[in-house]
């Protein structure tokens, strides 16, 4: 099965800063999401991304299906940014979602 | 409704009894997952639905776990015989067919 690697494990900003996050597939993926999950453990799916850029206030991503790769950028961050983003896809046939181990957040005020 | 609905939030049993979780999905929703989450770790698929069918039984860890889903809505996971290694937090999803998905708060499961 495909494999989903996460960069950075972990980040540390301080509000106001810029961030990206990364996501590496092994495979050709579909179906590509990102999830935000805050400290309280809700899981919230924050983009559908198979393919080119979306946007959505403050955050953005940009998926390069052909080279296998995702990324998340956060701008101006804020303290409420903080908790664990995952990005997850599914490989074609398979409807399951193999997700990465995820990038911890922390955003100090 | 207008979310995911899981049920209970919490739960706390003893080892060797059985358990069941409940999945209220997205109303319109024909796509339905199990995913289970150890503390700290990632998510780990366990079944996937379509309408009431499940085309993926793959993640299911062992024998003692079962699912079913009746009348394209609401889906049970049960844990027969529970093990301590059995805790984690259970999360259920759902969506349209190869979409995106939607997830509900949980459960989350302690055997002592």
């Amino acid at each position: 099965g495909i494999q989903v690697e996460q960069s950075p494990p972990d980040l540390i900003l301080q509000e106001g800063a810029n961030s990206t996050l990364r996501c590496n597939f092994s495979d050709s993926v579909n179906n590509l999401q990102w999830f935000h999950q805050n400290p309280w453990g809700q899981l919230i799916n924050l983009f559908y991304i198979p393919s080119g850029t979306k946007q959505n206030g403050r955050l953005s991503a940009t998926t390069v299906a052909t080279e296998r790769y995702s990324l998340l950028y956060i701008s101006s961050s804020q303290t409420t940014d903080s908790g664990v983003y995952f990005c997850a896809g599914n490989q074609g046939g398979s409807e399951k979602l193999v997700f990465g181990k995820g990038t911890k957040l922390t955003v100090n005020p | 409704g207008a979310g995911v609905s899981q049920s209970p939030s919490n739960k706390v049993t003893e080892k060797g009894k059985d358990v069941e979780l409940r999945c209220d999905p997205i109303s319109g929703h024909t796509a339905l997952y199990w995913y289970r989450q150890s503390l700290g770790q990632g998510l780990e698929f366990l079944i996937y639905f379509q309408g009431n069918s499940a085309p993926d039984k793959s993640g299911l860890p062992s024998d003692r776990f079962s699912a079913e889903r009746t009348g394209g809505s609401v889906s049970t996971l049960t844990i027969q015989r529970t093990q301590q290694e059995d805790s984690a937090v259970y999360l259920c999803a759902s969506s349209f067919p190869t979409g995106r998905q939607h997830f509900g708060d949980g459960t989350r499961l302690s055997i002592l």
